[in-house]
């Protein structure tokens, strides 16, 4: 099976724009999580789609959103971006079959800079 | 809120020496899943643990979870360099709370 897919790869952007990121799950995955990747604050959960629906949170402001669609595959929104929200964006999928704790498959991730 | 440590932050090993992480959790764990992120990379799967006192090896790797399930480790006998990457712990209840990591450099 192919592995799960992120695009873009890199992205630049400054200040005030807002962007979106895109995770094509592993087929048959219907969990898509997302996690914001620091330096200083390590790995952070951002939140978790399964059947199209938010099941699980981090703590992250709402200029932070996401949403999935019918074919498992996510979409992230930061809004008026912040010079901390500079980070790789990691999606991970999994099959969800024991509950929103399964392994999670990582996609390489969408290394975000912001100026 | 949950909390998942995980020390030391970094370790240098020559080749061919013995390395262990170890990961704490402020609340008892369901299970304990363990990645590695090689550097530049993702983090890639490689066990979960789910029994209270378990111990599962793969190769050089050993990982163990604790008694109480609210601790685990991690043991590579004999680093190669193939080994370089940050160790991450990851547990929880509703979602997946990733330790701090442990970044290994092998020194050849």
């Amino acid at each position: 099976k192919a592995g799960v897919t992120q695009t873009p790869r890199y992205l630049i952007k400054t200040r005030g724009q807002q962007v979106t990121l895109s995770c094509s799950p592993i087929s048959g995955h219907r969990s898509v999580s997302w996690y914001q990747q620091t330096p200083g604050q390590g790995l952070q959960f951002l939140f978790e789609y399964f059947s199209e629906t938010q099941r699980n949170k981090g703590n992250f402001p709402g200029r932070f959103s996401g949403r999935q669609f019918s074919n498992s595959r996510s979409e992230m929104n930061v809004s008026t971006l912040e010079l901390g929200d500079s980070a790789l964006y990691l999606c991970a999928s999994s099959p969800r079959l024991t509950g929103s704790t399964d392994t999670q498959y990582f996609g390489p991730g969408t290394r975000l800079t912001v100026l | 809120g949950q909390q998942v440590m995980q020390i030391p932050q970094y370790q240098h090993v020559q080749e061919g020496e013995d390395f262990t992480t170890y990961c704490n959790s402020s609340t008892t764990l369901s299970n304990i899943q363990w990645y590695k992120q090689r550097p530049g990379g993702h983090p890639v799967f490689l066990i979960q643990l789910v029994k209270s006192g378990e111990v599962k090896k793969q190769k050089r790797l050993t990982f163990q979870f604790g008694e109480a399930k609210k601790n685990s480790s991690l043991h590579i006998t004999a680093t190669q360099t193939t080994d370089v990457g940050t160790y991450f712990c990851a547990g929880g209840a509703n979602n997946l709370f990733f330790g701090t990591g442990t970044r290994l450099t092998v020194i050849p």
